[in-house]
């Protein structure tokens, strides 16, 4: 069983909030990546991290941002939360590029 | 343009039915190809990931082959069951970056009926 998790899984909140969603792993492994989701849509990355002190931007545009202080942590941070933020984000890591990748629940949030 | 296309986009099957459900990909350079089985409102589980070499892998009722010269993957699913009812998505790693990119399809939402 994968031992990665994101709390919260839902988020409901209003519009100018800032936000916090929280990813830890307990494998390890250095790579962590973070996923936006729409219904019916395939995953996008807006967020990566080869390890401690490293984060670089995905392939889709995010207002969001994250931080990796610790290995087993890579919280996403919405400044101002928006309609348009409203999506899954899923959090994810492998150890590498031919292993299996390892994805959290996710979180599913609201912006109203 | 690195891309990867499933069909079909759903699929409606009955309880015990065999299925198949279709990969096409452009990644390049490949380093590895998976599938992955998403319930509703959940994240992403592995069901099985092949390389280059390999032509097919079975992970109990599932069966996936991969043909790499024609850029091309199936996934076969063995006597169905109501759990089987979920977004089945191909991925595909490129293996021209240290990240090892994973590309993902829009997923075959399949749904078993009893």
């Amino acid at each position: 069983e994968a031992d990665i998790y994101q709390t919260p899984r839902y988020l409901v909140i209003g519009t100018g909030k800032k936000i916090t969603l929280e990813c830890s792993q307990t494998m390890g492994h250095d790579k962590m990546y973070w996923y936006q989701q729409d219904p019916g849509m395939e995953l996008h990355l807006i967020h990566y991290s080869y390890g401690v002190n490293s984060t670089e931007k995905g392939d889709l545009s995010s207002e969001s941002t994250v931080s990796r202080i610790r290995t087993e942590h890579f919280p996403l941070t919405l400044e101002s939360a928006r309609p348009s933020h409203t999506s899954q984000y899923l959090c994810a890591t492998h150890g590498t590029a031919n292993t299996e990748a390892f994805f959290g629940q996710g979180t599913r949030l609201t912006v109203v | 343009k690195n891309q990867v296309e499933q069909s079909p986009q759903s699929l409606i099957i009955l309880e015990g039915k065999n299925c198949t459900l279709q990969c096409n990909y452009t990644v390049s350079p490949f380093s590895n190809l998976r599938w992955y089985k998403q319930d509703t409102g959940r994240g992403p589980v592995s069901l099985t990931i092949m390389t280059f070499s390999e032509n097919t892998k079975s992970n109990g009722r599932y069966t996936a082959t991969l043909d790499a010269d024609t850029k091309q993957s199936s996934l076969h699913i063995t006597a169905s069951q109501l759990s089987d009812s979920a977004s089945y998505i191909c991925v595909v790693s490129d293996r021209g970056s240290t990240l090892g990119r994973l590309y993902f399809g829009r997923g075959t939402q399949l749904t078993v009926w009893p």
